[in-house]
């Protein structure tokens, strides 16, 4: 089974500020590999696909990259409605698999 | 617009059983992998189950093998997730869900508990 490590598990920044997140995997993935954002009671929305392309409708400040095992989704500036909390899948093989989470924090 | 409504969640009694359904619409059901992916309260998202799209495959979270079975009916475009001997750590709300395709049902709670 194939074993995502994300961190940091929390983070604080303030608005305007870069925020990078890391997800490793414990085998390769190709670029199998989505990051989403979920807010408190709600569904999770999905942000990026195949590692690095932008969802339809999702500001450009998000951006993903990486193959293989180490991937990472940043925030170029942070906005207030980015305060959410942010998971990387992997739908290389099942069992699919989830990071562990990242709660971004207001500083 | 992708549709999933899941119903039959609840409270149950730890050692309990419950079945969850997940009718889908508005899409080709039988040309989809599905899946369940749970949220614990205040905690992180986990894939629990997944199936293929003829219902031949099928797979398991490591915490649900041998409790939980998935299966689906094409026929009714509904997917099902059958829980045996629940626990308390199986409190959660159950989506039913194509994560990889960001096709997800609002959730159902179970809630395990004496």
């Amino acid at each position: 089974d194939i074993q995502m490590t994300q961190s940091p598990s929390a983070l604080s920044a303030s608005v305007g500020d870069r925020v990078t997140i890391t997800c490793r995997a414990s085998q390769g993935i190709s670029n199998f590999l989505a990051w989403f954002q979920q807010k408190p009671g709600k569904v999770p929305t999905r942000l990026i696909y195949a590692s690095s392309s932008l969802q339809s409708g999702v500001p450009s400040r998000f951006s993903g990259s990486g193959s293989g095992t180490e991937f990472t989704l940043t925030i170029s500036s942070l906005q207030p409605e980015d305060f959410a909390t942010y998971y990387c899948l992997q739908h290389n093989s099942y069992p699919l698999t989830f990071g562990g989470g990242t709660k971004v924090e207001i500083k | 617009e992708v549709q999933l409504l899941e119903s039959g969640g609840g409270l149950v009694q730890p050692g309990g059983s419950l079945r969850l359904s997940c009718v889908a619409s508005t899409f080709t059901f039988n040309t989809y992998a599905m899946s369940w992916v749970r949220q614990a309260p205040g905690k992180g998202l986990e894939w629990v189950s997944g199936i293929s799209n003829s219902g031949f495959n099928t797979y398991y979270a490591d915490s649900v093998k041998g409790r939980f079975t998935i299966s689906r009916d094409n026929s009714k475009n509904t997917l099902y997730l059958q829980m045996k001997s629940l626990r308390a750590e199986d409190t959660a709300v159950y989506y039913c869900a194509m994560p990889e395709k960001d096709f997800w049902g609002r959730g159902t709670l179970v809630t395990v508990s004496s």
